[in-house]
């Protein structure tokens, strides 16, 4: 079975622009969950998706954002970059929605922002 | 407040030179541990999930164990191919009775050959 999937694996952009990082889960998870990560920071949540519907959220600014698809698939958008969102992103898939009791988490490769 | 604190934060080891690293926890309401391993550039790997306190888990050279308030990495006789960052993540609830997971920053391991 595939793993977790992100596109583009390295990304570089200048302050102010705009840029969509993509995923695509594992084969029959419905949950999909992004990270940042950065060095000292560690893996800071930004939000989970489930049902094409956001259900959490982490604390970061409006110019963060998401969406799910019907087939699981999910993006993510940052607008109006800043140097500090320079970061791994990691795109996390779970089979259950975030009402289960627990489930596992499976992360993909994740995408490399660099902001100049 | 739900935390995860990780300890040591680096730790070099020589081959076969067997050690433990830590993650001690507090968070209402546990419904599970993770282990998982990151190699650098790269996304986390999981590697187990501990449940309840007493359950021990093993994968070739490590051994995961949990009690109420931590839960310890065993690693024996490790290769240089064991050097990575491990991290570890407790699952609980929040106010929405959704999971949460909170992370920990991290144990970096090296081995030297």
């Amino acid at each position: 079975k595939a793993g977790v999937t992100q596109t583009p694996r390295y990304l570089i952009k200048t302050r102010g622009q705009q840029v969509t990082l993509s995923c695509s889960p594992i084969s029959g998870h419905r949950s999909v969950s992004w990270y940042q990560q950065t060095p000292g920071q560690g893996l800071q949540f930004l939000f989970e998706y489930f049902s094409e519907t956001q259900r959490n959220k982490g604390n970061f600014p409006g110019r963060f954002s998401g969406r799910q698809f019907s087939n699981s698939r999910s993006e993510m958008n940052v607008s109006t970059l800043e140097l500090g969102d320079s970061a791994l992103y990691l795109c996390a898939s779970s089979l259950l929605g975030p009402g289960s009791r627990t489930d596992t988490q499976y992360f993909g490769p994740g995408t490399r922002l660099t902001v100049l | 407040e739900d935390q995860v604190t990780q300890s040591p934060e680096a730790l070099r080891l020589q081959e076969g030179e067997s050690s433990s690293l830590n993650c001690s926890y507090t968070v209402s309401g546990l419904r599970g541990l993770f282990w998982y391993r990151q190699d650098p550039g790269k996304g986390p790997e999981f590697l187990f999930t501990l449940y309840s306190a007493g359950e021990e888990k093993e994968k070739e050279r490590l051994k995961a164990t949990l009690t109420k308030k931590e839960s310890f990495l065993h690693i024996t006789a490790p290769k240089p191919e064991d050097s990575a960052t491990y991290l570890c993540a407790v699952q609980g609830v929040d106010a929405g009775n959704n999971r949460k997971l909170i992370w920990g920053l991290g144990t970096s391991l090296g081995v030297n050959p």
